[in-house]
């Protein structure tokens, strides 16, 4: 079996700061994912990778940049925080392709802007 | 728009059952899949559904129905332990998934 690990479980920022969180996955997955989840709100897709060095726009790239810098890591930034962005970022990844795949998400990290 | 649409909350008693359903509106439909969440912890794969029909799984169950936009996941048996949250999740036309908000299933003793 594998894991997909985030860091940090908390991260704590000022408004206006930049803010990176990390992803680690050793399932060899092609694809990657980072997804924000808020209270009484479907998951929306902020970024996605299809393999190394790809970077894919969700609907809700605005404000955020992503790098996948190899296979197994996929980082999300968020250019300048702000309050109403305190949620759960989730990281996933599944094997890609056209299949009904199954992603597998990380425990999340949660954002909290002061 | 596209939507996929839960109840917000769920109460059921230990050792009956519990039915959590999803309705779907997508631009195509490639699949319906169900998650379990529990409470800080990461969505965990349960099923995986794309032609009609009742899928038996033992302990989870999974119904879906194309021409309604309708799914919903049977639980059996209830325990305590299955009080989490559970998501929907819709793969459309372009094989981009529309997520559900989650349904909080409560399990009284």
């Amino acid at each position: 079996g594998g894991i997909i690990t985030q860091t940090p479980k908390f991260l704590i920022g000022q408004e206006g700061q930049k803010l990176t969180l990390k992803c680690q996955q050793n399932f060899n997955h092609d694809t990657m994912y980072w997804y924000r989840q808020d209270s009484g709100k479907g998951l929306r897709l902020i970024y996605y990778s299809i393999t190394e060095n790809d970077l894919q726009k969700g609907d809700l790239s605005e404000g955020y940049d992503a790098s996948r810098e190899k296979k197994s890591s996929f980082s999300l930034t968020v250019t300048s925080a702000q309050k109403n962005e305190m949620a759960v970022f989730l990281c996933a990844s599944s094997t890609g392709g056209d299949s009904g795949n199954t992603l597998y998400f990380g425990e999340g990290s949660r954002l909290i802007v002061v | 728009g596209q939507g996929v649409e839960q109840p917000d909350n769920l109460m059921s008693v230990e050792g009956t059952f519990a039915r959590v359903n999803c309705t779907y509106s997508t631009s195509g439909f490639n699949g319906l899949s169900w998650y379990q969440q529990r409470e800080g912890h990461a969505p965990v794969f349960l099923s995986y559904v794309v032609l009609d029909g009742l899928k038996d799984s033992g302990h989870f169950s999974t119904f879906l129905s194309r021409s309604n936009g309708y799914s919903y996941l049977l639980l059996t048996e209830l325990q305590i332990k299955d009080s989490a949250s559970y998501l929907c999740a819709v793969r459309d036309s372009n094989y981009q998934l529309i997520w559900g908000s989650g349904t909080k299933l409560i399990i009284k003793p």
